[in-house]
């Protein structure tokens, strides 16, 4: 089955620096991958994904890129604010009817 | 959010009780799951349920046992647990259709076993 990595398992960063938090997955047939932010005490929700045919994918401050020959896609965070901090996931799927298989998750703090 | 609700959000229970957890959508979707979120597994896969009917059981000891009568509706119940099993229970559920959508989580059950 697929199995997903995610480093690094802590980060912190000043307000207005970058983040990146970097996932590798095992199974050349995933072609989604999605971002989720966890705030304390609360669910994780969707923050940003990208599919297969696609290598970079941006929304506003956030970024994904995708590289598949080598199995791996990261977050970027750029201007980070104090609201960032988190814990964040990053899951990835084989295709439409398998359950999402998440990483260890970061936590992200950004200090002002 | 009320997509998808979990309840209780909170529940204590002794080794030796019996008790379930209910998940409920609210989206239309056809998949729901069960993950467990701990310190040291933070988002654990448990039970994935596919147009109700089960299609993944990661390893999980019989003393959990999941219930998904419909497409909506999604049990787990738990009996005979151990310490170890405290932990927050999150429910999610997805539309299967093409390439990949967005999974809903709910709030979650902390549960904790005395």
């Amino acid at each position: 089955g697929e199995n997903v990595e995610q480093h690094p398992s802590t980060l912190s960063v000043q307000e207005g620096d970058s983040a990146v938090i970097k996932c590798t997955y095992s199974d050349s047939a995933s072609n989604y991958f999605p971002w989720y932010k966890q705030e304390l005490g609360k669910r994780p929700q969707l923050i940003i994904d990208i599919r297969s045919n696609v290598g970079e994918k941006k929304d506003q401050r956030i970024a994904v890129t995708l590289n598949k020959t080598a199995k791996h896609f990261s977050l970027h965070i750029t201007e980070t604010q104090p609201e960032d901090s988190a814990v964040y996931f990053c899951a990835a799927s084989r295709q439409a009817g398998t359950a999402l298989i998440f990483g260890k998750g970061t936590t992200l703090s950004v200090s002002s | 959010e009320t997509g998808v609700t979990q309840t209780p959000r909170h529940l204590v229970m002794g080794m030796t009780n019996k008790k379930s957890l209910k998940c409920e959508q609210h989206l239309g979707h056809n998949a729901m799951y069960w993950y467990k979120q701990s310190a040291k597994k933070p988002l654990e896969l448990m039970f994935v349920y596919n147009f109700k009917e089960q299609t993944e059981n990661n390893s999980v000891p019989s003393r959990f046992s999941p219930e998904c009568p419909n497409s909506s509706h999604l049990f787990l119940h738990l009996h005979t647990l151990q310490p170890e099993d405290s932990a927050l229970y999150l429910c999610a559920s997805r539309y299967l259709a093409g390439e990949g959508n967005e999974q809903f989580f709910g709030p979650g059950t902390r549960l904790t076993v005395l």
